[in-house]
């Protein structure tokens, strides 16, 4: 098993330009969700997903654009970057529900939009 | 809504200390507790959860948590920090409150801890 994969690791967006966060998972997850990283506050939730075709807003959802044609990928896109998107991205997933359930981190894709 | 509170942002412990750190919550029902680490450069791993039954929780890497109610805490212990321990460690609380379209969906993190060990 690769477990959640993310690419890429790095990028340097300039401000207006879109791009695309890729999220696999190869453990048959119901639940997917993107979180942000932020200096002195914690990971905050972006979006998440209960299944294909089932996605909801958390607390940060603006700016950003997902959608789950399959279980295994969660792709999160930016539709006009920000330097306030600028942040370390991290992609999980878990079987059920993602606050009761242990959640499977990727390794993340840092963000820098000038 | 709920919430946590890690009070130590950065901690320092000599490797072969005993470790504390601790960790805080607000939340109106029965909680879901979970402490991850984050080794530099990595995603987030969990180290052990509590959902119910014995306070006293084992996790991976020798860390161990106690769920006290009445002080809505749930601090993270280690008898003996190894070198291999520096990280930043993140306290969560989840549960079956109804925040959302489909439920039980908010997983709330502390702010985190970043752990540093030295020789």
């Amino acid at each position: 098993n690769a477990g959640v994969t993310q690419t890429p690791k790095f990028q340097v967006l300039k401000t207006g330009q879109s791009m695309t966060l890729q999220c696999a998972q190869d453990m048959n997850h119901e639940y997917m969700s993107w979180y942000r990283q932020d200096p002195g506050m914690g990971l905050r939730l972006i979006h998440y997903s209960v299944g294909a075709g089932i996605t909801d807003q958390g607390e940060v959802p603006n700016g950003y654009n997902v959608s789950r044609s399959t279980t295994e990928d969660f792709p999160l896109r930016l539709l006009s970057a920000a330097p306030s998107q600028t942040s370390v991205y991290f992609c999980a997933s878990s079987y059920r529900g993602g606050s009761t359930d242990t959640q499977y981190f990727g390794p993340g894709t840092r963000l820098t939009v000038l | 809504a709920q919430s946590v509170t890690q009070p130590d942002i950065h901690i320092t412990v000599s490797e072969g200390a005993s470790l504390e750190l601790r960790c805080n919550y607000s939340y109106g029902a029965t909680p879901y507790l979970f402490w991850y680490v984050q080794s530099p450069g990595q995603g987030l791993q969990l180290l052990l959860k509590y959902f119910s039954g014995d306070t006293l929780v084992q996790g991976i890497k020798g860390f161990e948590a106690e769920f006290k109610r009445s002080q809505s805490s749930f601090n993270l212990r280690k008898p003996s920090v190894h070198w291999s321990d520096a990280a930043e460690y993140f306290c969560a609380v989840g549960g079956f409150l109804l925040i959302s379209n489909f439920g039980n969906e908010k997983l709330t993190f502390g702010t985190g801890t970043r752990l540093t060990i030295i020789p």
